[in-house]
């Protein structure tokens, strides 16, 4: 299995600041297949990225993903205060432990 | 394309949770679908998935207590597990595997809102 690590465990910033989530994987793996989403409380995780740097439908450009490597990196260019939520990285059936991005 | 969880909230010890994703605006014959589980708190699961076809895999680390099958004709996939104990308390979720120019990924859009299942005597 692949083990996906999520950097940091959480990121405290404000809005309008830039977010910078990390996801390592174990070893090399398909970027087609690494994807990211947002979750808030209560709610379902929702698909942010896909392929490691596709947005899905409806997501803000300020929304970005890529790779380095076995890095994936999912940027928010300038935070908004509906983007404070939980995000999780995955590739086929692992997924990241997530990143907390909460309100400095 | 929209996906709702249906089944029992609470179920108990040593029983079978039997869960249910009733799909509309898509065919499930042609996709994968999947189901995740989140316990409170904590971070995401991958249960499974199943293929309209009835083809299903699913993650080694529940011990074969897991069964998935497809309903085409109800537009329906369901998830059953066997021998539920408290860690098995958790949000279940379906979710639909999408392809990306004609190849099917893991990637997975759209989810149902979820299910709290309960786990207790």
């Amino acid at each position: 299995d692949i083990v996906l690590t999520q950097s940091p465990g959480t990121l405290s910033l404000s809005p309008g600041e830039r977010a910078t989530l990390s996801c390592r994987a174990s070893h090399s793996v398909s970027s087609n297949y690494l994807a990211w989403y947002q979750q808030k409380p209560g709610q379902a995780p929702r698909l942010l990225i896909y392929g490691a740097s596709s947005r899905a439908t409806g997501i803000p450009d300020r929304f970005s993903g890529s790779q380095s490597g076995t890095d994936f990196t999912l940027t928010i260019s300038s935070l908004e205060p509906e983007d404070f939520a939980v995000y999780y990285c995955q590739q086929y059936e692992d997924f990241g432990q997530g990143t907390r991005l909460e309100i400095k | 394309v929209q996906l709702q969880e249906s089944g029992p909230g609470l179920v108990k010890p040593s029983e079978t949770l039997s869960l249910t994703c009733t799909v509309s605006g898509d065919s499930i014959s042609n996709s994968y679908w999947t189901w995740i589980r989140q316990p409170a708190g904590q971070g995401l699961q991958w249960i499974g998935r199943i293929h309209g076809s009835g083809r299903s895999k699913y993650n080694s680390s529940l011990r074969g207590r897991v069964t998935m099958s497809a309903d085409t004709s109800k537009s329906q996939f369901s998830l059953k597990l066997t021998s539920v104990t408290a860690a098995d308390t958790a949000v279940y979720y379906c979710a639909r595997e999408i392809t990306i120019f004609g190849v099917v990924t893991p990637t997975l859009d759209p989810w149902g809102q979820g299910i709290l299942v309960t786990v207790s005597s």
